[in-house]
């Protein structure tokens, strides 16, 4: 059973257009996240939710816009999609405690066309 | 802010042989914790260890082992009796360690594994 999954797994579209990417974790915990790796590999938080409750809001443009309907949900919408917006998007969960690792998901390629 | 370096962008090592990758970070916290990531051509994010900021003893997972000197904020991991497998994106990574605290990632190096 995957731990955390993230739909799509891929995703390609048009500048300008609108898309949302899903993330369940089936962990039983209280944290998400979303991470954006760019062409480079380099990894940055985007976003963190606890238990349904925004935590992080790492100077993302508003037009990324996260939801967590439940604490084992987290999605991600994005408006007027930008071409540099094309990049790994990681989904990851972990325990609300001190130093616990995050598990992440396999990643959603975004790619703007 | 905190930082992260890795100040190898590539690595590489004969297979059976043993690597050191090097990974330096910035913070003026007391408290923290630290993580090696492993990113295969897969994709896929794989937790190789971690280390408690106020434990002195070093983190050890089969064949990989970190070298944590608190004092230097230096976090090196060291891969014995290399595998083709090991082939992947090694990264380190830095957390305060609040519930919801983000990671802060280097930016990573590629090793290679050479038959």
């Amino acid at each position: 059973d995957t731990a955390v999954s993230q739909t799509p797994k891929y995703l390609v579209t048009q500048m300008g257009n609108d898309k949302s990417i899903k993330c369940e974790q089936n962990l039983g915990h209280d944290t998400m996240y979303w991470y954006k790796q760019d062409s480079k590999k380099f990894l940055k938080i985007m976003f963190s939710y606890n238990n349904k409750e925004l935590i992080i809001n790492e100077t993302v443009p508003n037009r990324f816009s996260p939801k967590s309907p439940d604490k084992a949900h987290l999605n991600l919408h994005i408006n007027s999609l930008e071409l540099g917006d094309s990049a790994v998007y990681f989904c990851a969960s972990s325990p609300y405690r001190e130093g616990q690792p995050q598990h992440f998901g396999d990643g959603t390629r975004l790619s703007i066309l | 802010a905190q930082t992260v370096t890795q100040s190898q962008p590539e690595m590489s090592v004969q297979e059976a042989e043993t690597v050191t990758l090097s990974c330096t970070y910035d913070t003026s916290e007391s408290d923290y914790y630290l993580f090696w990531y492993k990113q295969p051509p897969s994709r896929q994010m794989i937790l190789v260890i971690r280390q408690e900021a106020y434990k002195q003893q070093n983190a050890t997972e089969n064949r990989f082992s970190v070298n944590f000197q608190k004092a230097a904020k230096s976090f090196s991991l060291k891969i014995s009796d290399s595998q083709l497998g090991d082939a992947a994106m090694y990264f380190c990574a830095y957390t305060m360690g609040g519930g919801a605290d983000g990671l802060t990632f280097g930016k990573g190096t590629h090793l290679i594994i050479q038959p």
